[in-house]
């Protein structure tokens, strides 16, 4: 089955500074990779995804790339805001199963 | 917007007990999910279903674990004789179809076991 890697597990940056999360994946047939905030006490709320045919795409201040020659996939955050603090949860998915890394702990620092 | 809603929000339940945690999925979506996240680990995925049947399921999901779509709405997942380590937050999802449809979520229902 599908295993998939993320790190850091914490990660702190100053107000306006930029946050990069990064992932890996194992199963070559994964074709869909969101990644999601996670807010204290609330489900996983999606907040960026790519699909296998496309290397980079951009909303506004977050960024997702995907290398899959090397199966790895990043988020980007620039201009950070406290706001952005939370856990964030990449994910692939393949066969109809989404699977989720173990979470980045974000703390934004005003 | 529609969204995925589950109920209840927070369920104590003694060892040994049965517990019924319930969703109601997008109402135009056809795979539906469970998943469980313990306190401050990863999201875990339980089991998918499609079309009236269980699609995959994962090693937590044993025997004391089921789902059911009773009545075209509602999708629940029961456990048979929770055990501590059942505690955790449960959450359902579902999505359209397709190979990259987006998977929404609900807010959880948090199990605690005592």
């Amino acid at each position: 089955g599908e295993n998939v890697e993320q790190h850091p597990s914490t990660l702190s940056v100053q107000e306006g500074d930029s946050a990069v999360i990064k992932c890996t994946y194992s199963d070559s047939a994964s074709n869909y990779f969101p990644w999601y905030k996670q807010e204290l006490g609330k489900g996983p709320q999606l907040i960026i995804d790519i699909r296998s045919n496309v290397g980079e795409k951009k909303d506004q201040r977050i960024a997702v790339t995907l290398n899959k020659t090397a199966k790895h996939f990043s988020l980007h955050i620039t201009e950070t805001q406290p706001e952005d603090s939370a856990v964030y949860f990449c994910a692939a998915l393949s066969y109809q199963k989404v699977t989720f890394g173990i979470g980045t702990k974000l703390q934004v620092i005003p | 917007e529609p969204e995925v809603t589950q109920t209840p929000s927070h369920q104590v339940t003694q060892m040994g007990q049965e517990v019924i945690l319930r969703c109601v999925p997008i109402s135009n979506h056809l795979y539906f999910y469970w998943y469980r996240q313990i306190l401050g680990q990863k999201v875990e995925f339980l089991v998918s279903f499609y079309n009236n049947e269980i699609s995959e399921k994962s090693e937590i999901f044993d025997d004391q674990f089921s789902v059911e779509r009773p009545d075209g709405s509602n999708f629940t997942l029961k456990i048979r004789s929770t055990k501590l380590e059942d505690s955790a937050m449960y959450f359902c999802a579902s999505r359209l179809a397709g190979a990259t449809g987006e998977l929404f979520f609900g807010e959880g229902s948090r199990l605690t076991v005592l």
